[in-house]
């Protein structure tokens, strides 16, 4: 397996303008994360699928930030209108809803807002 | 928050030594987990000991649990330098795991 995917890799933008991450998960888990690490934050969880629904959004910062899961192999995160505040890592983790607690990251997309 | 705090935030060691790491949580847990994240990449998962559990090994890894005092440690033997990285734990009570803020660890050769 390819393990969680993520794209870009890095991204740098202008403020104001719209970001779009992806994450594709491991293929036949059914539960997806996204986390933002900073570090004056550390790792923050800002929502979290189940079978493709949204369960958790409290971590999402404020209405610019919105996350899609239209199926289980894909997931997006976008920031719209971007701020410097936003730059970031932002990871995708995936794992199975039985049994399994441990979580599998992707390796991360670094952005940077200008 | 409930974020968990680790201590040290910084451990520096020669290759051949033992490295302890500390967490302290807030919450009642089903079970914590430790991950590794090397610079720049994303965190990998290294153990898991369950809220019944007080003491689990995996290879040069050690991790106790105390829940009367919410607390994990992690403790990795005779370190190589290969074993430089951030160390992080989570606690999972729910879905979701809540990490805490992790130890930079520094292996010399």
């Amino acid at each position: 397996d390819a393990g969680v995917i993520q794209s870009p890799r890095h991204e740098v933008t202008e403020m104001g303008q719209e970001v779009t991450l992806r994450c594709k998960p491991i293929s036949g888990h059914n539960s997806l994360f996204w986390y933002r690490q900073t570090m004056m934050r550390g790792l923050e969880l800002l929502i979290y699928f189940n079978n493709n629904v949204p369960i958790d959004d409290s971590g999402m910062p404020e209405d610019r930030f919105s996350a899609k899961m239209p199926n289980a192999s894909f997931s997006t995160l976008k920031i719209q209108p971007s701020e410097p505040r936003d730059s970031a890592v932002y990871f995708c983790a995936s794992r199975t809803l039985a049994g399994q607690e441990t979580q599998y990251f992707g390796p991360g997309t670094r952005l940077l807002v200008l | 928050s409930q974020q968990g705090e680790e201590d040290p935030q910084a451990l520096s060691i020669q290759e051949g030594e033992n490295a302890t790491m500390n967490c302290s949580y807030k919450t009642s847990i089903n079970n914590l987990q430790w991950y590794r994240q090397n610079s720049g990449r994303g965190l990998v998962h290294l153990i898991l000991i369950r809220s019944n559990e007080r003491e689990k090994h995996s290879g040069r890894l050690r991790v106790t649990l105390d829940t009367s005092k919410k607390s994990s440690s992690l403790l990795i033997t005779a370190s190589r330098a290969a074993d430089t990285a951030s160390y992080f734990c989570a606690t999972d009570n729910t879905d979701k795991l809540i990490f805490g803020t992790g130890t930079r660890l520094q292996v010399f050769p």
